[in-house]
């Protein structure tokens, strides 16, 4: 069975300054990881996908993230942080095999930026 | 561009007051979500349309139901709601074509119980 485990429920950084929401998977698998971004009273807006070509991966608004298999990471990076950052954010595994039915969210992580 | 679009934004109903959420795509996608997410909380599947094959999670209350009449729409009825139905409601599509697809969320529904 697949899992997401988001290491941190809340993390705080100031505006200017590197973000790193971590993120770790299990699945029996190659798996395909995703990075969802949610504000306030919104839906999940898609910031990337590892579906096994490059292990690092660039999305969009200057978020990336890198697929460690030795590691069981997909761990999702920003080099500055801005205050339109500040939301919840949701890593999400899924089997191969599957057309979506097995979607396994993470807990979420909510990103606060300070100024 | 909106792809998947959910009327209304919010909704207010009574306690035991059948309520009906709505949700349609321009993606042209196979399969059709339906998720409750509550405060703080990652969203939870409810059932999911491939084409007009519905699938319900085991867990998925009997109060729930869902209606799929064409590619374009999807309906989540509430037949008699509680306090503890209310939540956000996001309905969520994926092409269905390959096992590593995205799934395109709406903005939600969040449903309110008086």
């Amino acid at each position: 069975a697949q899992s997401v485990t988001q290491l941190d429920s809340h993390v705080s950084v100031s505006e200017g300054t590197p973000v790193l929401l971590r993120c770790n998977y299990s699945s029996s698998y190659s798996p395909s990881l995703f990075w969802y971004v949610q504000h306030p009273n919104k839906g999940l807006q898609l910031l990337l996908k590892y579906t096994s070509a490059a292990t690092l991966v660039k999305g969009i608004n200057g978020f990336e993230a890198e697929f460690k298999k030795s590691e069981t990471s997909f761990h999702l990076t920003k080099p500055s942080a801005h205050m339109s950052d500040a939301a919840e954010y949701f890593c999400v595994v899924i089997s191969a095999g599957g057309y979506g039915q097995n979607f396994v969210f993470g807990p979420g992580t909510r990103l606060s930026v300070l100024p | 561009d909106a792809m998947v679009i959910q009327n209304p934004r919010y909704q207010v109903t009574q306690f035991g007051k059948p309520v009906t959420l709505s949700c349609s795509q321009t993606l042209n996608h196979n399969v059709m979500y339906w998720y409750q997410q509550k405060s703080s909380q990652a969203p939870k599947l409810l059932f999911h349309y491939y084409d007009k094959d519905f699938n319900n999670e085991a867990d998925t209350p009997d109060n729930f139901q869902s209606r799929r009449p064409n590619t374009s729409f999807c309906f989540l009825d509430i037949r008699s709601p509680g306090l503890g139905d209310a939540a956000m409601y996001l309905c969520a599509t994926s092409s269905g074509q390959g096992s590593n697809q995205p799934q395109h969320f709406g903005d939600g529904t969040r449903l309110s119980i008086l």
